[in-house]
Parts: C-alpha cells; sequence; structure tokens
C-alpha cells in the first residue's frame, strides 16, 4: 500500500495560472518529497521539506507541511506548458513510498 | 556525473519467459532502489542495497523476483517465469544516503510488457 495520497487526481489550469495540490499521509515521517514524471520518462527530485519545517520555497515552488494534519501542499506558481507533468508526493521513514500522483495539465 | 541508467528501455516477453534488466547508479550513490509503476499510480518499492548488501524486500516481490547488487556498483533484478501482470515501468534510483535527507535520482525505467 501507498504512505501518501495526492488530491486532486487530474488539474487542467492555463498558462501562467497557479496549480496547487495536497498530500495527506498516515504514519510518522523524517521529511516529505515531491517529485515530477514526464511520460514515460523517471521520477525527477523537486524539494524536500523536513518534519520540523513548515513552509519552503524553491524557485517557482512552494510547499507546506502540517505534521499536525498529516498533510503538505505544493504550489506551483505562474505555470508554464513545460510544467505538465505527474506529481508525486513521497514521504520518508527509512524509504521512500509514493503517493499515487497528480496529474497537472498546462494549457497555452 | 551521468546520472542513473536503466537497460533496456524496454522489454517485450512472452509468458512463462525469464527477463533481467540493469541499472548502473551514479558512481558514489551507496544506495541503490528498485521500484515498479504501473499505469496511473505511483512506484511501489519492491528492494533496495546499500553498498552490496540486499537491506529489505517488499511483501509484493514474489520468489520469481531475484535482484543482485555485485561489489556495490551495478544492479541486476531479475523475473523468472514472467506473467502478464508482470507487465509494469520498472523504475531503478541511486542515493547517497549519510545524514539524512535522502534524495531519490531515478533513471528512465525499463518498461515490461508480457504478452
Amino acid at each position: 500500500s501507498q504512505q501518501g495520497e495526492e488530491d486532486p487526481q487530474a488539474l487542467s489550469i492555463q498558462e501562467g495560472e497557479n496549480a496547487t495540490m495536497n498530500c495527506s499521509y498516515k504514519t510518522s515521517i523524517n521529511n516529505l518529497q515531491w517529485y515530477r514524471q514526464n511520460s514515460g520518462r523517471g521520477l525527477v527530485h523537486l524539494i524536500l521539506i523536513r518534519s520540523n519545517e513548515r513552509e519552503k520555497h524553491s524557485g517557482r515552488l512552494r510547499v507546506t507541511l502540517d505534521t499536525s494534519k498529516k498533510s503538505s501542499s505544493l504550489l506551483i506558481t505562474a505555470s508554464r506548458a513545460a510544467d505538465t507533468a505527474s506529481y508525486f508526493c513521497a514521504t520518508a521513514d527509512y524509504k521512500l513510498s509514493f503517493g499515487a500522483g497528480t496529474t497537472v495539465t498546462v494549457r497555452a | 556525473d551521468t546520472g542513473v541508467s536503466q537497460d533496456p528501455r524496454h522489454k517485450i516477453t512472452k509468458r512463462g519467459q525469464n527477463v533481467t534488466f540493469r541499472c548502473d547508479p551514479i558512481s558514489e550513490h551507496n544506495r541503490l532502489y528498485w521500484y515498479r509503476q504501473t499505469l496511473g499510480q505511483g512506484p511501489e518499492f519492491l528492494t533496495y542495497f546499500q553498498n552490496e548488501a540486499q537491506l529489505e524486500k517488499s511483501r509484493l516481490l514474489s520468489d520469481r523476483f531475484s535482484a543482485e547488487r555485485p561489489k556495490g556498483s551495478f544492479s541486476t533484478l531479475e523475473i523468472q517465469r514472467t506473467e502478464q501482470g508482470d507487465s509494469a515501468m520498472y523504475l531503478c534510483a541511486s542515493s547517497l544516503a549519510d545524514r539524512g535527507d535522502e534524495k531519490l535520482f531515478f533513471g528512465s525505467g525499463t518498461q515490461l510488457s508480457v504478452l
């Protein structure tokens, strides 16, 4: 079984808009990570947030973590067509466990 | 740094045949992971190595699956007597696990189709 669950399953937005996706998980974690996967390719690490952090930024990405609610969100600002991909949260105890992902489509 | 490479990229086989996949991790990385991913799902953990030691195998991994990492370098994943349910993308990832905050670097995967 997978640790994290992303919501929504799919998201379609216009270029320039913001995209927000959420992740809920079940057990205690050391950190939570977000990865991107383009169609038919491997996953690429985007950002890591530790369990004692509440918010982190990297370029156009903003991640929040609420350990009391066991949830995280990923915000992509000013989306581009190249952001079209599947996004996965992954929780780390001693190994990474992935959710089913959110598929984001950015329309030009 | 050439990244994680996997070979082959695609494999089509008939049910009952054996297949073997290879993964070459980033050279200085001490951990190597195998995941399996089916369409519309996230990667599912199969097994991982620290150097040459296989530290954990998922309960998803039947006796038909075996993985090795001789000398702590490249790794192979073999599936014996393949079944149609084995059709999936097999992903390899490596990492440098030292003081936590372990990030995985993935290969492009091997897409297996069992006919």
